[in-house]
């Protein structure tokens, strides 16, 4: 089955800073990558996702990158806010190990000090 | 819409107790999970359901942990007898078409074993 591993498990950050967070994958056939970011006693929530039929994807602050061939993706946050303090997961899905059952990472804090 | 619905949000029982949680998806959403997240980590499946089969439930301890979806909505899921490692947050998530664009997750419920 697939075994996705994240890291830094803690990143402190200054607000205005860039934050980068690294997971890689060890199935191959993995195609479909999101990231959810949960505050404390609160829902993960969907924050942006990535197709392995692309390399990267943006949305205003957040972008992904997917690099197949190495098998690990990151998450880039930009111009870093306070609000944006939380624990993101990275997940994969692999279309050979039950179509929709995601492998989530161990999580990443984020903190983000004004 | 109201998203995915879950009930309780908060459980504490004593050991070799019974307990359940409730979820409603979103209305549409076919495919159903329950996933089990320990303090500091990322969810762990439980089960999926498509529709009101269970098609995936190869993580779930059978011995104490049940689940039903009847119908193929609502689904409940209990632990019978329940053990101090039980303690975790129960979350509930749905998606359309097998998850192929992510997953929303409930707000999950929060059991605590003493």
């Amino acid at each position: 089955g697939e075994n996705v591993e994240q890291h830094p498990s803690t990143l402190s950050v200054q607000e205005g800073d860039s934050a980068v967070i690294k997971c890689t994958y060890s199935d191959s056939a993995s195609n479909y990558f999101p990231w959810y970011k949960q505050e404390l006693g609160k829902r993960p929530q969907l924050i942006i996702d990535i197709r392995s039929n692309v390399g990267e994807k943006k949305d205003q602050r957040i972008a992904v990158t997917l690099n197949k061939t190495a098998k690990h993706f990151s998450l880039h946050i930009t111009e870093t806010q306070p609000e944006d303090s939380a624990v993101y997961f990275c997940a994969a899905s692999s279309a050979t190990d039950s179509w929709g059952k995601f492998q989530f990472g161990a999580g990443t804090q984020v903190v983000v000090t004004p | 819409e109201a998203g995915v619905v879950q009930s309780p949000r908060y459980k504490i029982i004593e050991k070799k107790q019974p307990v359940a949680f409730w979820c409603n998806p979103i209305s549409g959403h076919n495919t159903l999970y329950w996933y089990r997240q320990n303090l500091g980590q990322g969810p762990e499946l439980l089960i999926r359901y498509e529709n009101e089969e269970a098609v995936d439930d190869s993580q779930l301890p059978k011995d104490r942990f049940s689940a039903e979806r009847l119908k193929g909505v609502d689904s409940t899921l209990k632990i019978q007898p329940a053990e101090l490692g039980d303690s975790a947050v129960y979350l509930c998530a749905s998606s359309a078409r097998q998850g192929l664009y992510g997953y929303t997750f409930g707000s999950g419920t929060r059991l605590t074993v003493v």
